[in-house]
């Protein structure tokens, strides 16, 4: 079945450092894909998405491009702020439907 | 503004007891979701609907039952045949009709059975 698999947390990092999250899925057919922000005791928020191979989604300074070849949609970030702690998932949508199939999550720390 | 509110924000619950969720939207969404997220284990599907009085059986429905009378409005009942339902319950929204696009999550409700 679809799945998806992105690198184990916690991450923690210094205020500007560079980010990187790592995803990648299993999925038969041309899933889109996404990644969603959860800010401690809040929903989930869609940070970017891509629908098909090549797009590059972008949003507030991240970025993800979707690589059909390696099955992967990495999350970069240049210059990561304390504002961006927080849980990100990935995830892609499965079969015909807008239904998700999501990551377990990788929690994000940035310190001052 | 559009959006959706679940209500309330923390429940508690005895042991025994079934309990509902209340989710509604105003973003004239055709299909709504409910997840169940656990630390460590990120969100699992409950349930889902993609019309009006239909639904379907997501990966984890056992112990929970849910309704679609009205667009606006998909309430979660979490029963007493639910054997661990300390979690914290997210419901979301989309287009519907395979449109592919994006979901719309509330800001949950966190039930703790005591």
């Amino acid at each position: 079945g679809n799945s998806v698999t992105q690198m184990e947390g916690p991450v923690t990092l210094s205020e500007e450092a560079f980010l990187t999250i790592n995803c990648t899925y299993t999925a038969t057919g041309y899933p889109s894909l996404f990644w969603y922000v959860q800010y401690p005791g809040e929903g989930l928020q869609l940070l970017l998405k891509a629908t098909k191979a090549d797009d590059k989604g972008s949003n507030k300074g991240f970025e993800a491009t979707y690589r059909k070849e390696t099955t992967s949609f990495h999350l970069e970030k240049g210059s990561v702020q304390v504002s961006d702690s927080a849980v990100y998932f990935c995830a892609l949508t499965q079969g015909g439907s807008e239904k998700l199939v999501f990551g377990k999550g990788t929690k994000l720390t940035v310190n001052p | 503004d559009g959006g959706i509110t679940q209500s309330p924000k923390y429940l508690f619950r005895k042991e025994g007891q079934n309990v509902t969720l209340s989710c509604e939207q105003n973003l004239n969404h055709d299909a709504m979701y409910w997840y169940r997220q656990d630390p460590g284990q990120g969100l699992r599907l409950i349930y889902y609907s993609q019309i009006v009085n239909d639904f379907q059986k997501g990966d984890i429905a056992e112990g929970y039952s849910v309704s679609r009378e009205k667009k606006e409005s998909f309430p979660l009942t979490v029963t007493s045949a639910q054997k661990n339902p300390t979690a914290f319950y997210l419901c979301a929204s989309s287009l519907g009709l395979a449109r592919r696009d994006e979901q719309f999550f509330g800001p949950g409700t966190r039930l703790t059975v005591l």
